[in-house]
């Protein structure tokens, strides 16, 4: 089945220890984003990458790190999490520039 | 102004009845749109995609795209109670950029 695959679904935390989200796709999709939605904010894009070790900053980057090493993988990386990153957090994945977003289920992230 | 704006509702439509939701954008060289739904506390799913000025049916959906007017909507017929939900909004700006999100509009059908 195709699908973007995200782990782990919830997670608790306290700040400043550092976390990774996992996100991988088996639809060979060269283009990956994260995005974050708040309630009345909706969401908002954290970073992108168009293919493999080409990685770009979205709308809020700050606090966040991703890589793509391999095509497949994009994970998210929060090096000293705070309070204001919780939020949920969605892994999206598409051909190319022009198609549309296909999500994975999402993570929760609470950060106390 | 806003990227992407929405009226966040709720819009509330009885069981059967048309369901109108309209989207606005700021940037007119914008070439792509997209329609998502959002149950709660689930992932956005893609309802329909339209690129070109007119109207774009699959099933009880229809969009609607006027560039001119920097306007799209999303047209439900015969909506249902399962159609409860958030519908998204988003606009891509030119090729190769981020796709924008509306806030989203919540709908609510009673039976």
């Amino acid at each position: 089945e195709a699908q973007v695959t995200q782990n782990p679904r919830y997670l608790i935390t306290v700040t400043g220890k550092k976390l990774t989200v996992t996100c991988s796709q088996n639809m060979n999709h060269e283009y990956m984003s994260w995005y974050r939605q708040d309630p009345g904010l909706g969401l908002r894009q954290i970073y992108y990458s168009m293919n493999v070790e080409v990685t770009d900053k979205g709308d809020v980057p700050e606090g966040y790190k991703v890589s793509r090493k391999e095509k497949r993988n994009f994970p998210l990386i929060l090096e000293s999490p705070s309070p204001n990153q919780t939020s949920l957090y969605f892994c999206a994945s598409t051909w190319d520039r022009n198609s549309p977003l296909h999500f994975g289920n999402g993570t929760r992230l609470t950060v106390t | 102004q806003k990227e992407v704006e929405q009226n966040s509702g709720p819009l509330s439509v009885p069981e059967g009845a048309i369901a109108s939701l309209n989207c606005t954008y700021s940037d007119r060289v914008s070439q792509s749109f997209f329609w998502y739904r959002q149950y709660s506390g689930k992932s956005p799913e893609l309802i329909m995609s339209i690129y070109s000025n007119g109207d774009k049916e699959d099933g009880r959906f229809t969009a609607q795209l006027n560039k001119a007017s920097q306007y799209v909507s999303l047209l439900i017929r015969d909506s249902q109670p399962s159609d409860s939900a958030t519908y998204l909004c988003a606009v891509r700006k030119q090729a190769g950029t981020a796709l924008i999100f509306g806030k989203g509009t919540t709908l609510s059908v009673s039976s």
